[in-house]
């Protein structure tokens, strides 16, 4: 067990529906990362909050939006879902805000299927 | 965020020593090597990092190159459970407002076999 909790572990929608992931970092942990895994794409960064700030961004699409909350739990938003939308979403935490000898720590996933 | 190259796929037999190997010809003096692994569709698991020193934990050994254009992982005695594709990553060492994410290659998917 990581420490990172991320809510649902599945999710199915239809094509222009709107979902939220939820992710709680380990206690204590100050920067959260989400992750896109598709089957064609591994894995792919989407963006990274750090104390409720955005810090970095990845390949994120506009019709996708995060946000992190001041007991740092963060929420990752889709919405006009499609069906390439499908995928492995993974969050992960660690302390700092970034120092390269801070490793990351990864949940177990919300698998999204769009129909 | 430098590049690294890894083996597409590796067998190992069981109890045997894992070595995965990467490079990462043009690391910078600021980027730490990291290893990940995943197994089937779980999340990214942490094995192990380093900079420029060998390091041991009680998962793996990395074994970094004097000049640290290449780096290996080391499962001593490999197991079913350590099937999986493993990533070798490099990341920079971030400053105050630096980010500092994972970038994550195709990975080397190893199978060890009984």
């Amino acid at each position: 067990d990581s420490g990172v909790t991320q809510t649902p572990k599945h999710l199915i929608t239809a094509t222009g529906q709107r979902v939220t992931l939820r992710c709680s970092p380990r206690s204590g942990d100050l920067s959260v990362y989400w992750y896109q895994q598709s089957l064609d794409q591994g894995l792919q960064f989407l963006i990274q909050y750090y104390n409720g700030e955005e810090r970095a961004k990845g390949n994120i699409l506009e019709r996708f939006s995060a946000q992190q909350f001041p007991d740092l739990h963060s929420e990752l938003n889709l919405s006009s879902l499609e069906l390439g939308d499908s995928a492995l979403y993974f969050c992960a935490s660690s302390v700092g805000q970034g120092r390269g000898d801070t490793e990351a720590f990864f949940g177990q996933g919300t698998r999204l299927t769009v129909v | 965020d430098a590049k690294t190259t890894q083996p597409t796929s590796m067998d190992c037999a069981e109890g045997r020593a894992a070595n995965l190997p990467c490079n990462h010809s043009t690391i910078s003096g600021n980027e730490y090597v990291y290893w990940y692994r995943q197994i089937h569709s779980q999340g990214p698991q942490y094995i192990i990092h380093g900079l420029k020193n060998n390091e041991t934990n009680e998962m793996a050994s990395l074994i970094i190159t004097e000049d640290r254009k290449s780096s290996t992982l080391i499962l001593p005695h490999a197991t079913l459970r350590d099937t999986a594709v493993y990533y070798c990553i490099v990341r920079v060492a971030g400053g105050a407002g630096t980010a500092s994410k994972l970038t994550f290659g195709t990975g080397t998917r190893l199978q060890v076999t009984l």
